[in-house]
């Protein structure tokens, strides 16, 4: 089973700022890698698939990068919106799915 | 507009039983393989079990193996989750997720809004 390990656990920024989350996988899952968005009471929400591609709807202010083991989600402008709970996933080797723990986006 | 609506959920004691279902509308549901998902209070997400678009291929979480069967209907565009002789961590948010085929990688792209199952014990 493919482990996925996201950091920080909670990371602070104030609005209008640049937020950078980072997942690692404990093998190489290529670039099959997706990032989901979720909010207090409400199901995931696809943001990022393909390690890179943004998903239908999504803001340009979000991009995704990497390869591999190592991924990183970045949100340049911080809207009020954006401040939730961040998942990494991987499927590239499956079943299972897996996910990173999960990062906490806070208003700083 | 795409869409997943979850049911069946509910207070449950440990040992017992409870049927799952998940409603799509807005796309060709038998073109596409589903997912359960859960989460547990406060915590991360976990998946469940998969069901391919024909049901030929189904997977299994090992938390689940041998308690747990999805299955689906395609003519009544309808994804279920049977889960037997429940524990107290099975308790959850249950969400249904449309799996999407990309160059022969299966990611989840549709999410519902998931249904409540808590144990009573």
């Amino acid at each position: 089973e493919i482990v996925m390990t996201q950091s920080p656990a909670t990371l602070s920024v104030s609005p209008g700022e640049r937020a950078t989350l980072s997942c690692r996988a404990s093998q190489s899952v290529n670039s099959n890698l997706a990032w989901y968005q979720q909010k207090p009471g409400q199901a995931p929400r696809l943001l990022i698939y393909g390690a890179s591609t943004r998903a239908t709807g999504i803001p340009a202010r979000f991009s995704g990068s990497g390869s591999g083991t190592e991924f990183t989600l970045t949100i340049s402008s911080l809207q009020s919106e954006d401040f939730a709970v961040y998942y990494c996933q991987q499927y590239n080797n499956w079943p299972p799915y897996t996910f990173g723990q999960g990062t906490k986006l806070e208003i700083k | 507009d795409v869409q997943l609506v979850e049911s069946g959920g509910g207070l449950v004691q440990p040992g017992g039983s409870l049927r799952l279902s998940c409603a799509a509308s807005g796309f060709t549901f038998s073109s596409y393989g589903m997912n359960w998902v859960r989460q547990a209070p406060g915590k991360g997400l976990e998946w469940v079990s998969y069901i391919s678009s024909s049901s030929s291929t189904i997977y299994y979480a090992d938390s689940v193996k041998g308690r747990f069967t999805i299955s689906r209907d395609n003519a009544k565009n309808s994804l279920y989750l049977q889960m037997n002789s429940l524990r107290d961590e099975d308790t959850a948010v249950y969400y249904c997720a449309r799996v999407k085929d990309y160059y022969s990688y299966y990611y989840m792209d549709v999410w519902g809004k998931g249904t409540t199952v808590t144990g009573s014990s």
